[in-house]
């Protein structure tokens, strides 16, 4: 059966420091991945799509690659701020216009 | 400025009480879904449209329905079927079929069993 991971469901990091993020996947083959960031009580927030055909897509603070062979998605947050701390889900889309969340990873940046 | 709302924010049903959610967009999107969150619980689809007076099931759709008479909305009725209601509920729009341009959330409704 399909299923994705997200690495820990949480990680605490240092202020400046860059976080990154896993996200890993089986019986899949993604056209594209998404990046969304959530808060507390809040809807997420699209950040970010790479498509099966890009290794590396940025923006910002922001990094995600895309690497099909391993079935692994890195998103990272360089010079990481403690307004950065929140859930972040990685998003597969599955078949005939859906999509599939993971679980998410609960970031913390501590000054 | 352009997005989704959603009603009420927050939610109290009664056991047997059927209740409906409300989400509303002006984005001019095609596509809306309706996703349910449980504590520390990624997003479970379930059900999502993809033009007006067409929507499919999603993961988890017994217990729930939804209409699309209109493009700017896509309401859930929760039903007296769902064992389980109480969670978080995220109402999206995409403006590409299955969120290739990034899905757009709601700010959610919270549903508590009371």
């Amino acid at each position: 059966s399909q299923k994705i991971e997200q690495n820990s469901e949480a990680l605490n990091i240092q202020e400046g420091k860059t976080a990154t993020l896993t996200c890993n996947y089986t019986n899949y083959s993604p056209a594209y991945l998404q990046w969304y960031r959530q808060d507390p009580g809040r809807g997420p927030v699209f950040l970010l799509l790479i498509r099966e055909n890009e290794k590396e897509k940025r923006k910002e603070r922001l990094k995600v690659t895309f690497d099909t062979t391993l079935k692994q998605s890195l998103f990272h947050i360089t010079a990481s701020q403690p307004a950065d701390s929140a859930t972040y889900l990685c998003a597969l889309d599955s078949s005939a216009g859906k999509s599939t969340f993971g679980d998410g990873t609960t970031l913390t940046v501590k000054p | 400025d352009g997005g989704i709302t959603q009603s009420p924010k927050y939610l109290f049903r009664k056991e047997g009480q059927n209740v409906t959610l409300s989400c509303e967009q002006n984005l001019n999107h095609d596509a809306m879904y309706w996703y349910r969150q449980d504590p520390g619980q990624g997003l479970r689809l379930i059900y999502y449209s993809q033009i007006v007076n067409d929507f499919q099931k999603g993961d988890i759709a017994e217990g729930y329905s939804v209409s699309r008479e209109k493009k700017e909305s896509f309401p859930l009725t929760v039903t007296s079927a769902q064992k389980n209601p109480t969670a978080f509920y995220l109402c999206a729009s995409s403006n590409a079929l299955g969120g290739a341009g990034g899905y757009t959330f709601g700010s959610g409704t919270r549903l508590t069993v009371v």
